[in-house]
């Protein structure tokens, strides 16, 4: 399965801890967002990384989150010091070009990252 | 700040009947549309899209249209199957762009 790859699948963490959300994107694809659903809402753009640069983060919230996607290995969304309210389903997508052509985002299965 | 609202939370539907989705959109700036569909503990998955320059695109039983004037679209599946049952999502970017704006899903039922 050559798809958008995304571990782990389920993560726990208590108020205060640091998640680490991993995303492996299609083969051929160097293009990679980040999405979070909340409950009962639809996804949010967080950001757009290309291999090395952060295109775009205007949907970071402005502390305790950040993003890389570095030359090797997958891209890392990184949460430092938990709290409930980041408890979401947590969506990487890839695409083998910049958004400004036209595409369709190829999603993996999520993270679902539960704060207690 | 919703650009793509979907407004119906769910819609439920007999098994061969049409299922008609809408979408609403205030960035008239957006030129390109797609659809995706979603099951539970899956990611969401491309169905079909639409660029500002058409007003129809049709793949078998799902066909968008677009109402640029409104600012509106509508996804069709007909006729509708069980295996249809899944959240759908609208989704709208503009060339140049970076982001792609999801509305907030229509869980459609279809039953047997």
């Amino acid at each position: 399965n050559a798809g958008v790859m995304q571990n782990p699948r389920h993560l726990v963490r208590r108020r205060g801890q640091e998640a680490r959300l991993r995303c492996s994107p299609m083969k051929g694809h160097s293009h990679v967002y980040w999405y979070r659903q909340l409950p009962e809402e639809g996804l949010k753009f967080m950001v757009y990384l290309q291999k090395e640069n952060i295109i775009d983060e205007s949907g970071m919230p402005k502390e305790r989150f950040s993003a890389e996607f570095p030359k090797e290995g997958p891209s890392i969304l990184r949460i430092q010091q938990v709290v409930r309210g980041d408890s979401a389903a947590y969506f990487c997508a890839s695409s083998p070009r910049a958004k400004s052509e036209n595409s369709p985002l190829h999603f993996g299965n999520g993270t679902r990252l539960t704060v207690t | 700040d919703q650009q793509v609202k979907q407004n119906s939370p769910s819609l439920s539907v007999q098994e061969g009947r049409i299922s008609i989705l809408n979408c609403d959109y205030t960035n008239s700036m957006f030129d390109y549309f797609l659809w995706y569909k979603k099951y539970p503990a899956e990611g969401p998955t491309f169905l079909i899209s639409i660029s500002s320059i058409k007003d129809k695109n049709e793949d078998g039983r799902f066909t968008v249209f677009l109402n640029k004037s409104a600012k509106h679209l509508s996804l069709h599946i007909v006729p509708s199957q069980p295996g249809d049952s899944a959240v759908y999502f609208c989704a709208a970017s503009e060339t140049g762009g970076f982001k792609t704006i999801f509305g907030a899903g229509t869980r459609l039922f279809v039953k047997a």
